[in-house]
C-alpha cells in the first residue's frame, strides 16, 4: 500500500516553456501534498505544501508564480514550471499522506532538464 | 528552529559487516521521526516512523531506535543491496502543514 506515482519521470524542455509534472496517490486519498526539490548530493528542500482544494503553502524563497501548485482532487496534485530556465532543472520530487497518517510517501521523481 | 544532524557523512562497509547511523535532533515536541532509503535517481523509500523515546522497530536487517535527542540506525550482516542513502528526518508537533525537517543523509556502500 501507500503507492505514489509522478508523471513524468524525465522532461527536456526549451528554455522559456512551463512544464507540468503529475503526482498521484494511488491506493490511499493524499488530504496533503508535498513538492520538493533536490540538487545533487544534497538532501531534499520543501518548496511547497498543499491540501485538498486549498491554495498551496509556499516556503520562503520559493516564488508561487513560477511553481504554479494545484491539488484539485485527493488523489492529484500537480506542480507547473512556468517560464522555465536552465536553473531551473533539478530532481522534483512529491510526497502525500493521508488524513490521521503522519507518514509521508514519496513519489519516484521527476527529472527536468531546461536547455 | 528544528535541526537534523546525520553521521557520518558517508560510511563504507564489507557484506556482512555490522554498523550503525546517526540521527541527532533538536525539535521543539517530537510528533515523529522517520527514516528514508534514497536510490540514486529515485524518491525516498520509507524504511521506519517512530514516535516516542524508547521505541523500536525492525525490517530484515535494520532495526531503527530512538532515544530524546537522537535515532540510530543499525544494520546487521549489511549486504550490497544494502548501498543507498539513508534519510532522517522529524516531524515537530507544532509544526504547521506537518513538512518534515530532513537530516543530509548517510550514503552508505556496502562492498561485497
Amino acid at each position: 500500500g501507500a503507492v505514489v506515482s509522478q508523471h513524468p519521470s524525465w522532461v527536456i524542455c526549451k528554455s522559456g516553456t512551463s512544464v507540468k509534472i503529475e503526482c498521484r496517490s494511488l491506493d490511499f486519498q493524499a488530504t496533503t501534498m508535498f513538492w520538493y526539490r533536490q540538487f545533487p548530493k544534497q538532501s531534499l528542500m520543501l518548496m511547497a505544501t498543499s491540501n485538498e482544494g486549498s491554495k498551496a503553502t509556499y516556503e520562503q524563497g520559493v516564488e508561487k508564480d513560477k511553481f504554479l501548485i494545484n491539488h484539485a482532487s485527493l488523489t492529484l496534485s500537480t506542480l507547473t514550471v512556468t517560464s522555465a530556465h536552465p536553473e531551473d532543472s533539478s530532481f522534483y520530487i512529491c510526497s502525500a499522506r493521508g488524513l490521521a497518517i503522519q507518514t509521508q510517501y514519496f513519489g519516484p521523481g521527476t527529472r527536468l532538464l531546461v536547455l | 528552529e528544528d535541526q537534523v544532524t546525520q553521521s557520518p557523512e558517508a560510511l563504507r562497509l564489507q557484506e556482512g559487516e555490522s554498523s550503525s547511523l546517526n540521527c541527532s535532533y533538536t525539535v521543539s515536541g517530537l510528533r515523529g521521526l522517520f527514516w528514508y532509503r534514497q536510490d540514486p535517481g529515485k524518491g525516498p523509500e520509507f524504511l521506519f516512523t517512530l514516535y516516542s523515546a524508547g521505541e523500536e522497530k525492525e525490517k530484515e536487517r535494520l532495526k531503527a531506535t530512538l532515544t530524546k535527542k537522537e535515532s540510530f540506525l543499525h544494520i546487521t550482516a549489511p549486504k550490497p543491496e544494502d548501498s543507498a542513502t539513508y534519510l532522517c528526518a522529524v516531524q515537530a508537533e507544532e509544526t504547521s502543514g506537518s513538512r518534515l525537517t530532513f537530516g543530509e543523509g548517510t550514503q552508505l556502500t556496502v562492498n561485497p
